[in-house]
């Protein structure tokens, strides 16, 4: 069974600062990793989609990788501003009936 | 137009009420799919529907009532929920069916739903 995790759960930091948001999954026979946003209380906004025959995607400040061997993918946040600050989610397609498993999120807040 | 469309954004219901949620999609997906999300946790797959037909029942309680009757609506009919219920229920869809996980999926903003 796939399971995800992510770290860290919270993470504050100052307007400005480079930041990374780490992804762990257990099966690595996976067909695709997703990148969402969540805003409090609103649905997903889909930020990247890496295949898994791919190494990186990457849109404006944001760049995903995924090593899938490792089970791990990274979301880099380049020069963090307040509107970045929402709920992280990964989620990995999987072959399970599921289809799609999430992690629990990162909740970030970029402080002015 | 490559959204899809949830109503209504909020609802207040009773326990004795039946309502429904609303979600359309013109994107020519053929599989649609209802999640639910409680504050704080990732959402959890309740249905899932590829060419109009129920292929993924996630054990959800029958209190709550799917239905699809078109390719472009999905539609979630609720009856003598329980207070536990309140939620996010987010619908997506895709262009594959719904049993791969190659699907990528589209999701809405969203229904927040408050059972009293």
């Amino acid at each position: 069974k796939q399971e995800v995790t992510q770290i860290p759960a919270a993470l504050s930091v100052p307007e400005g600062e480079n930041l990374v948001l780490n992804c762990s999954f257990t099966d690595s026979a996976i067909y695709n990793l997703q990148w969402f946003r969540q805003d409090p209380g609103k649905g997903l906004t889909s930020l990247l989609l890496i295949q898994s025959s791919q190494r990186e995607q990457t849109s404006g400040r944001l760049n995903a990788s995924l090593d899938k061997s490792s089970g791990r993918s990274t979301l880099y946040i380049a020069a963090s501003q307040p509107g970045d600050s929402a709920t992280y989610l990964c989620a990995v397609g999987g072959t399970g009936r599921r289809a799609l498993t999430f992690g629990s999120g990162t909740r970030l807040q970029v402080q002015p | 137009d490559t959204e899809v469309t949830q109503t209504p954004k909020h609802l207040v219901m009773g326990m004795t009420n039946k309502k429904s949620l609303k979600c359309e999609q013109h994107m020519g997906h053929r599989a649609m799919y209802w999640y639910k999300q409680k504050a704080k946790k990732p959402p959890e797959l309740m249905f899932v529907y590829s060419y109009e037909k129920l292929s993924i029942n996630e054990s959800v309680p029958s209190r709550f009532s799917p239905e699809c009757p078109n390719s472009s609506l999905l539609n979630l009919h609720l009856h003598a929920l329980q207070p536990e219920d309140s939620a996010l229920y987010l619908c997506a869809s895709s262009q594959g069916t719904g049993l791969s996980g190659a699907n990528v999926l589209t999701f809405g903003a969203g229904s927040r739903l408050t059972v009293l």
